[in-house]
């Protein structure tokens, strides 16, 4: 059975770094894409970008280029979302979703990375 | 990308039928037969419900069906139960990314 588990919740100050993670087991997801997802409190959801391990390809939402980095270690089957400067307005529950390359849903959802960013 | 547009709000009673619209445009919804509909309880992740415009994953229940005709992909919730009511969005390809609806709240009257 497929499953995938993200990092914990992360409390930071703004300006400060952050990495949070997505792994998927059960399956080889050299075949698979990773997506993340954005969920304000109380609002809809918003992908982010894609991550493909197979040759780490990462398209990202226009609305996300250059906000964040997303990216990958195809050996431990592990995809990345990263901040390098996190603002109060990245508070949100950020979602990793998982699908085989070829199928055009995602079935296989992570937990969700809660993220709290205040001073 | 913008959002896909959807009504913020359905509401029906028990036993009742429901539909959900989604409208995008001729890049996304229109031109690709991969709109999915996923179904989110509160505190809970989204679960695919139906994908490729009309199918249903094993395990989803017959009562949700989905359709398209140009621009706009809707989900039918028929014999609607209390555990129907959720938040509602759809998803479509847009050729290298995905874009969601809005959302809909479905509320079991």
């Amino acid at each position: 059975e497929v499953q995938v588990v993200q990092s914990g919740a992360e409390v930071k100050n703004p300006g400060e770094s952050l990495k949070i993670s997505c792994q998927g087991s059960g399956d080889t997801f050299s075949n698979y894409w990773i997506g993340w997802v954005r969920q304000m409190p109380g609002k809809g959801l918003e992908w982010m970008g894609l991550f493909y391990f197979s040759n780490s390809a990462t398209p990202y939402s226009p609305s996300f280029q250059g906000q964040v980095s997303i990216s990958g270690d195809k050996s431990i089957s592990t995809a990345y979302l990263q901040w390098s400067s996190l603002k109060a307005s990245d508070s949100a529950m950020y979602y990793c979703a998982a699908t085989r390359d070829g199928n055009f849903r995602w079935d296989y959802w992570g937990q969700g990375t809660l993220v709290s960013v205040s001073s | 990308q913008s959002a896909l547009t959807q009504p913020a709000s359905v509401s029906g009673s028990p036993g009742q039928s429901i539909t959900i619209s989604c409208t995008g445009t001729s890049s996304d919804v229109g031109r690709y037969n991969y709109v999915s509909w996923y179904q989110q309880h509160p505190g809970k992740a989204p679960k695919v419900i139906i994908y490729d415009v009309n199918i249903r994953p094993s395990g989803v229940s017959d009562r949700f069906s989905g359709s398209k005709s140009g621009n706009t992909a809707s989900l039918t919730i028929s014999g609607l139960l209390p555990e129907d009511e959720a938040d509602y969005y759809c998803d479509s390809f847009t050729g290298s990314m995905y874009v969601f609806g809005t959302g809909t709240k479905v509320t079991v009257l």
